[in-house]
Order: C-alpha cells, then structure tokens, then sequence
C-alpha cells in the first residue's frame, strides 16, 4: 500500500492483558514515531526510531510500554499489564529524512484504537 | 500549563465563511510550525508548515506565525463543507536531536451548507 499502515485497527483488552500494535510505515522510510492521542486530545509523543535505533523514548509514559523496530521496517508497540488509562488511540508516523531534517512531512497511520475494559 | 494551547471548540460556521484558528505556545525553542487536519477515524494529515513570522498561503489557507507573541493562527477563506474536521497545530524545536512534534488539542470545525 500507498500509506502506513497500522493494525489491528480496534483493539479491546480486559485489563490486565498484554496487547501488541502493529506499524507498516512506507517503504523507505527512515523515521517512524509512535503518538498516543486520548479521546478530544490532541496526539502525544512517545517514542522516535531511525531505521532499527530507538533514539527517543521520553514519552512512554511507564516501563509497561515497550517499542521496538528490529529491521528498521515493520514497528510494534507493546502495552504489558493494561489499565483504564491506557485507552486511547495509538498512532503511527513515517518519513523519509534522517534525524536533522527540517522540513520533513510526516505521514500517519489511521491508528489503533484501543479499549480497556 | 501545557506547552501549546488551543480552544478546543467546537467551531460552527455557515458554508463560504472565513475561519480562524489559533494556538499559543509557551517554549521560545519552538521554530517550526505546522497545521494538520483530522479527519473522523483518520490520522491526521499535514496542511501547512512554516519556519518564520509572518504569512504563508496555500490556496484558501494561510498560515500566520507572531513569534515575538508566541502565537500561529490559521485562516480558511470560502470554507466548505468539505473542510469539517479537527485542525491541529503543532510545533518543534529545531536543535539537534529534537524530533518530536508538540500538538495542540485541537480544533473541531464544522462547516454547515
């Protein structure tokens, strides 16, 4: 496809579980960046990757959230032990430049929305 | 108080009405801004961006950056239906390493026929 990618599209986990979201950014892609966005919010940051290197990861907002991007492609987000405050929808973000590029666009996913029983 | 503040809305305004859009920010770090629109169940998309004070204009939108007051706002002329959806503005620093965007709450604008 044209554009990232994510998946699964809804996700609904009792609290407690594990859950894993899934990034295809587009290919060629340098950078990818993952936003949490709370429902009449506005997205967050959490974590920034160029190709495999995790270079940023001050916003996970606990050691329950874990991201990782192996091949420097595919990305997964991992939430371990969910709670209430978790539900929210987890975004997606690619672009083509290297870290330092200013103008860079950034293209987003359609996101996970993710619920929390 | 959170880095970039925005009214979040919502904004109801008739077909062909001129909208404005403001976010003011507190960081002087801040270079780089932009505006996205957020469609219903989408991911938001880039509109606009810019690096200095003063106007940018694309079309029916123009961007307008005030840094001495920390202030960017965003006009649509001739809105359209078409044009309802959540407005974002977002903004970065542009130091070494600082790759993050830092989002408004957005904008939720409606554009009645």
């Amino acid at each position: 496809g044209a554009g990232v990618s994510q998946s699964p599209r809804y996700k609904v986990a009792k609290r407690g579980q594990d859950v894993a979201l899934r990034c295809d950014p587009i290919s060629g892609h340098v950078s990818l960046f993952w936003y949490q966005q709370a429902l009449g919010q506005g997205p967050e940051f959490l974590t920034y990757f160029q190709n495999e290197a995790q270079l940023d990861k001050s916003g996970l907002p606990s050691d329950r959230f874990f991201a990782e991007r192996p091949e420097g492609s595919v990305s997964t987000l991992k939430i371990q032990r969910t709670q209430q405050e978790d539900s929210a929808v987890y975004l997606c973000a690619s672009s083509l430049r290297r870290r330092g590029g200013t103008n860079e666009k950034l293209f987003f996913g359609s996101g996970t929305q993710l619920s929390v029983l | 108080q959170k880095e970039v503040e925005q009214d979040p809305g919502p904004l109801s305004v008739p077909e062909g009405a001129i909208v404005s859009l403001n976010c003011t920010y507190s960081n002087s770090a801040f270079q780089y801004f932009m505006w996205y629109r957020q469609y219903s169940r989408k991911g938001p998309e880039l509109l606009m961006y810019t690096y200095s004070s003063g106007n940018k204009e694309d079309g029916r939108f123009t961007a307008q950056v005030d840094k001495s007051s920390k202030y960017i706002s965003l006009f649509i002329r001739d809105s359209q239906p078409s044009d309802s959806a959540t407005y974002l503005c977002a903004m970065r620093a542009l130091i070494q390493g600082a790759q993050k965007l830092v989002f408004g709450q957005g904008t939720r604008l409606t554009i009645n026929p």
